[in-house]
């Protein structure tokens, strides 16, 4: 079926980086991006950026330019999100997410979603 | 920036429909197609509306979306237990480039 399967849970100390992968089956990967969004405890959903999974091109937020990098394997159906510079508001859960069909992805609307991926950051 | 804004809480009961609102900007909503997630919590978003107004395969015909200007608007009609969730719109910003999501309005079932 299709699906996203996320990396586990990370502890990581203030300063450091964080790489989180997502992994897609069930669909051709290099058709659609993928993107990641954020969601830290108690509080709203958070669009982090996004890659092409065909020609690797990334957009990000302004927010998080310059500390996010997105980068994808294509041979192994697999994108990566890397935060650098974590701080305490950093802890969040991480999700990709993405369009899986021309008519979502007309829409930037995310039919799937991964699992969720727990980043804490902490002395 | 402005960020959709939604009531943070929304209730009914049973049987009952409700209507969940979001407000943009001429930036964002007022330009741009928008989209429904819906949340349980411990469970990632699942997309329950996309293209202001069409339903995924899937979703019941009891969810349904509607715009006006620089607002967008969820009703679920025959409210049902399982409905208890967390809802977010989400659109496109034309100003920051970005996607935009609302704060999340809170629904309980009584």
């Amino acid at each position: 079926q299709v699906q996203l399967v996320q990396s586990g849970a990370e502890v990581k100390k203030p300063g450091a980086s964080v790489k989180v992968s997502c992994t897609a089956s069930g669909y051709t990967f290099t058709t659609y991006a993928m993107h990641w969004v954020r969601q830290a405890p108690g509080q709203s959903l958070e669009w982090m950026g996004w890659i092409n999974g065909g020609d690797g091109n990334t957009k990000y937020s302004r927010k998080f330019q310059g500390r996010v990098t997105i980068t994808r394997v294509t041979s192994a159906s697999t994108a990566y999100m890397e935060l650098s510079s974590l701080t305490s508001e950093d802890t969040a859960v991480y999700y990709c997410a993405a369009p899986t069909t021309a008519t979502t992805a007309r829409y930037d609307a995310f039919d799937i979603w991964g699992q969720g991926t727990m980043v804490t950051v902490s002395s | 920036q402005s960020v959709p804004t939604q009531s943070p809480s929304a209730s009914g009961t049973p049987g009952q429909r409700v209507n969940i609102s979001c407000s943009g900007s001429s930036s964002n909503i007022g330009i741009r197609v928008v989209n429904w997630y819906q949340q349980v919590p411990g469970t990632a978003p699942k997309l329950l509306i996309y293209n202001n107004n069409q339903r995924p395969s899937g979703v019941p015909d009891r969810f349904s979306g509607s715009k006006s200007g620089t607002s967008v608007f969820l009703a679920i009609s025959g409210l049902q237990s399982e409905d208890e969730a967390e809802y977010y719109c989400a659109a496109w910003d034309d100003s920051l480039n970005g996607l935009l999501f609302g704060g999340g309005t809170k629904l309980t079932v009584l």
